[in-house]
């Protein structure tokens, strides 16, 4: 069964600094899609990033981008430009092709952010 | 374009009671799919609907149980509550099962069993 770790459950980045989120993930599988969600306070859960497992070059979008190392099995956020509006729980996932919309979470990282 | 919306957003319920929680997705969604979320295990996925048919489903005892509608809406059932059963249940959407794209979060039900 895929499994999803994030070894890092706090984080915590100055304003207007980078940082990064791990993520590692275990699959047999080949082809895959890993996600970036976010959950702030309120709870919804949206959506960071998005990376499919056979495209080579890392997705990005605006301030996020991904470091995306298939035979590390690795995945993490880096993000830019931090703002206050970043912090939230940040939670990694994994979803199989051939599983439908079973997919695999990590535990979360919360981000804090100080001004 | 309206989101996830979930139903009731709180809640609290006693041991052995029963529950029914209710789910619409993003209008032209025809997939829900159930996640239960607490401290302990995280989140953890429940089951999975497409055309008023239940896909998939996750390593839940038969106490947990759902369906959707013709219209999409979906409902979760937990029968003879237990408090390990205290948890945010999130319903999500999407276009379809096979679809590649993300899943839409609604806000949530905050389940609390006494």
């Amino acid at each position: 069964a895929q499994t999803v770790t994030q070894s890092q459950p706090e984080m915590s980045v100055q304003e207007a600094e980078t940082v990064t989120l791990s993520c590692t993930y275990d699959t047999s599988e080949s082809d895959y899609y890993l996600f970036w969600y976010k959950q702030p306070p309120s709870r919804q859960m949206i959506l960071v990033i998005r990376q499919e497992a056979y495209k080579q070059q890392n997705a990005t979008e605006n301030r996020f981008s991904v470091n995306f190392q298939k035979a590390a099995k690795s995945f993490s956020l880096k993000i830019s430009d931090s703002q206050l509006g970043d912090a939230a729980m940040y939670f990694c996932a994994y979803r199989s092709p051939y599983n439908n919309n079973d997919m695999r979470f990590g535990a979360g990282t919360r981000l804090t952010v100080k001004p | 374009k309206a989101g996830v919306t979930q139903t009731p957003r709180y809640l609290i319920k006693t041991r052995g009671q029963q529950v029914t929680l209710s789910c619409s997705p993003i209008s032209g969604h025809r997939s829900v799919s159930w996640y239960q979320q607490t401290p302990g295990q995280g989140l953890q996925f429940l089951f999975e609907y497409f055309s008023e048919t239940q896909r998939n489903k996750g390593n839940f005892p038969g106490r947990f149980s759902g369906r959707q509608f013709s219209n999409s809406r979906s409902e979760m059932n937990v029968s003879t509550l237990e408090l390990g059963d205290s948890a945010l249940y999130l319903c999500a959407s999407s276009l379809g099962p096979a679809s590649t794209g993300e899943l839409f979060f609604g806000e949530g039900s905050r389940l609390t069993v006494l």
